[in-house]
């Protein structure tokens, strides 16, 4: 059981380059998002999924795009990189519904620096 | 001001002390989770909350929902504690987690 698989762990990318963060999860959760963490704030919810073919955007996610064609995965794409999308982005997963109050998993992160 | 607050967003320790760090949120939840994240490293689950109190090892989470408060203890502190713990919140209207800035700790042997 490998929870959460988030990779790379670390990228760099030149301003304007494109480049894809591929989460996956094995556990069946109906819940799937991208976060990303600055430096003095709280993760900030980039887009989320609550399951296959449904996305939508959370508090931050202009320059991101999202997709969920199966339960497992929920890659999240850089379509233009810039500077201000220095940061490091985590996935996370979790049960929706009546098991919506358990634990959420995390990926190990993304530590994303542009150029 | 921010749903979730954590105090202090910095603590330094001996090792063995007590440690306390607190969660006040503003929003109506469902459940409440504190989390650990070390350096450079991922993030993960310590406890999840909905009311009472819960106990893992040397951690101790509290929650007082009428106060919208949380706690998490740490009972005879050690340096592999170093980390940063995080506060989030499961807001009841929108069904998503609200995160807290984080409290640094950093425990010396």
């Amino acid at each position: 059981n490998a929870g959460v698989t988030q990779t790379p762990k670390f990228q760099v990318l030149k301003t304007g380059q494109s480049m894809t963060l591929q989460c996956a999860q094995d556990m069946n959760h109906e819940y799937m998002s991208w976060y990303r963490q600055d430096p003095g704030m709280g993760l900030r919810l980039i887009h989320y999924s609550v399951g296959a073919g449904i996305t939508d955007q959370g508090e931050v996610p202009n320059g991101y795009n999202v997709s969920r064609s199966t339960t497992e995965d929920f890659p999240l794409r850089l379509l233009s990189a810039a500077p201000s999308q220095t940061s490091v982005y985590f996935c996370a997963s979790s049960y929706m519904g009546r098991r919506r109050n358990t634990e959420a998993f995390f990926g190990q992160g993304t530590r994303l620096t542009v150029v | 001001k921010n749903e979730v607050e954590q105090s202090p967003q910095n603590l330094t320790a001996q090792e063995g002390e007590f440690i306390t760090i607190n969660c006040s949120y503003s929003v109506g939840i469902s459940a409440l989770h504190w989390l650990q994240q070390h350096p450079g490293g991922g993030i993960v689950s310590l406890f999840m909350l909905s009311s009472g109190k819960k106990k893992h090892g040397r951690l101790i989470a509290t929650i007082n929902i009428q106060e919208k408060h949380s706690s998490l203890h740490i009972t005879a502190s050690h340096p592999r504690d170093s980390a940063v713990y995080i506060c989030a919140v499961r807001s009841i209207i929108f069904d998503k987690l609200i995160f807290g800035t984080g409290t640094r700790l950093q425990v010396f042997p």
